[in-house]
């Protein structure tokens, strides 16, 4: 079967870091996903690994390890408005639909 | 492109019902899936379509549920009859995973 694990909760106040991991085990794998969702609203694409090492958008990076099955999400400078969750994502390969995390919900407080 | 199109957005259904779920896909994306969303269960997959065609329905719950894309632009989720345990949030989506998923914005169904 295929799972990812990823914590229910992160909290954190604003400016600070935070780093949300995932860990999966599948059948196959062709890159883990990172996507952000709003309460009420719908999952949007963050950033995308297929390679081993550290990805970087602005504020936010992804990070991949293939050996450890094992990457992580890492939100710096955080603000209020990145309160939301964020789900991890595997293909097991080109052209399958992705398997979703359960979702990590980040709060962020002033 | 005004991205993926669902409708209705709400829908409020008595149990045993029929109940029908839109989407309009973003042109020129050759895949399309449909997910449901729960608090118990998160994002599941349901079916996926590749041109046109039903690639993998293993996630379909039963055979109440059924699913079809008679063309690149339209694809519907029916639910018959429904039940309560058929609550949730559908999401129907377009892309890749290397460049991102766009998803529609959903439908809320609630089966009472």
């Amino acid at each position: 079967g295929q799972s990812l694990e990823q914590p229910s909760e992160v909290t954190a106040v604003e400016g600070a870091i935070v780093q949300i991991n995932c860990t999966y085990q599948t059948s196959g794998f062709y890159g883990l996903s990172w996507y952000q969702q709003h309460d009420g609203g719908a999952p949007t694409f963050l950033s995308y690994n297929a390679l081993d090492g550290l990805e970087e958008t602005g504020r936010f990076s992804s990070f991949l390890s293939r050996s450890d099955s094992y990457g992580y999400l890492l939100l710096q400078e955080l603000q209020m408005k990145d309160s939301a969750s964020y789900f991890c994502a595997v293909g097991n390969q080109a052209g399958t639909a992705l398997i979703f995390g359960k979702g990590t919900t980040l709060s962020v407080s002033s | 492109d005004a991205g993926v199109i669902q409708s209705p957005r709400h829908e409020v259904t008595e149990m045993g019902q029929e109940v029908t779920l839109r989407c309009k896909p973003i042109s020129g994306h050759n895949s399309l899936f449909w997910y449901r969303q729960t608090m118990m269960r998160g994002l599941e997959l349901l079916i996926y379509f590749n041109n046109n065609v039903p690639i993998d329905d293993s996630g379909m719950p039963e055979d109440r549920f059924s699913a079809k894309m008679p063309n690149a632009s339209f694809s519907t989720l029916k639910i018959q009859p429904s039940e309560p345990r058929d609550s949730a949030v559908y999401f129907c989506a377009t892309g890749t995973g290397t460049y991102g998923y766009t998803f529609g914005s959903g439908t809320r169904l609630t089966v009472v």
